[in-house]
């Protein structure tokens, strides 16, 4: 079980768009629609983002989105804000009750 | 609204046992659409699942690192807890507890509540 691919940074000026990619195979990623997006601010837990590959829980602003196509998944996140600057880490369903992460984005707003 | 708590000693010595424990308030660790897990995160660094638990005792390990890791459930506590024995210095991170939906009354479900986090430090 290896960690999802992710890269390590990006960045954006505010009100533009960013889209974070997520790269696994097909026993994780590829298999199953069960791909998670954790929000992380310095020193705080994760915070649940997407769900489900697209889907947003109550109170997650609209800007904020996911999609995914065979073995990746992205987090897109348009009109930037201060605010998004953070780190984010994908999750999926890797089969058998496990999970696996990926290694993190740093979301740089400019 | 669901809590989580970390709780345990914040230093431990190379080669002893790892010992934490979650306890959940707001409401009942034995959910039959809920499972427990346990997730650290080294010193800048990134998460790593490391396991989770029904309330049924139903265990579900990271298979990089099963062979020193043991997660137990006590209902009557609302509490579940990880054992990580023989440690280095490896395995000095924040250890964070949370909560996941799952089969058999769902599906499987993302890491919805999490606890703030307990750094534990392995050090001499």
């Amino acid at each position: 079980q290896s960690a999802l691919t992710q890269p390590r940074s990006v960045s954006g000026s505010p009100g533009q768009s960013v889209t974070i990619s997520c790269t696994g195979t097909s026993s994780d990623v590829g298999g199953y629609n069960f791909v998670s997006w954790y929000q992380q601010h310095p020193g705080k837990a994760p915070k649940l983002m997407i769900y489900d590959v697209s889907e947003r829980p109550s109170g997650v602003p609209d800007r904020f989105s996911g999609s995914k196509s065979a073995n990746t998944a992205s987090l897109t996140i348009s009109g930037l804000q201060t605010d998004d600057e953070a780190d984010y880490y994908c999750c999926s369903y890797a089969g058998s009750y496990t999970w696996v992460f990926g290694g993190g984005t740093k979301l740089t707003v400019l | 609204q669901l809590q989580l708590q970390e709780s345990g000693p914040g230093l431990v010595k190379p080669s002893e046992t790892l010992s934490l424990t979650c306890s959940v308030s707001g409401g009942s660790i034995s959910s039959s659409s809920d499972y427990w897990g346990w997730i650290r995160q080294p010193p800048g660094k990134g998460l790593e699942w490391i396991g989770s638990i029904h309330y049924s005792g139903s265990t579900y390990y990271n298979p990089s690192l099963k062979s020193r890791v043991t997660i137990s459930v006590d209902t009557s506590k609302n509490q579940f807890s990880l054992k990580r024995s023989s440690v280095t210095a490896a395995d000095t991170a924040v250890y964070f507890c949370a909560r996941h939906r799952g089969p058999p009354h769902t599906a499987m479900g993302p890491f919805d509540y999490w606890g703030q986090g307990t750094l534990v430090t392995v050090s001499s």
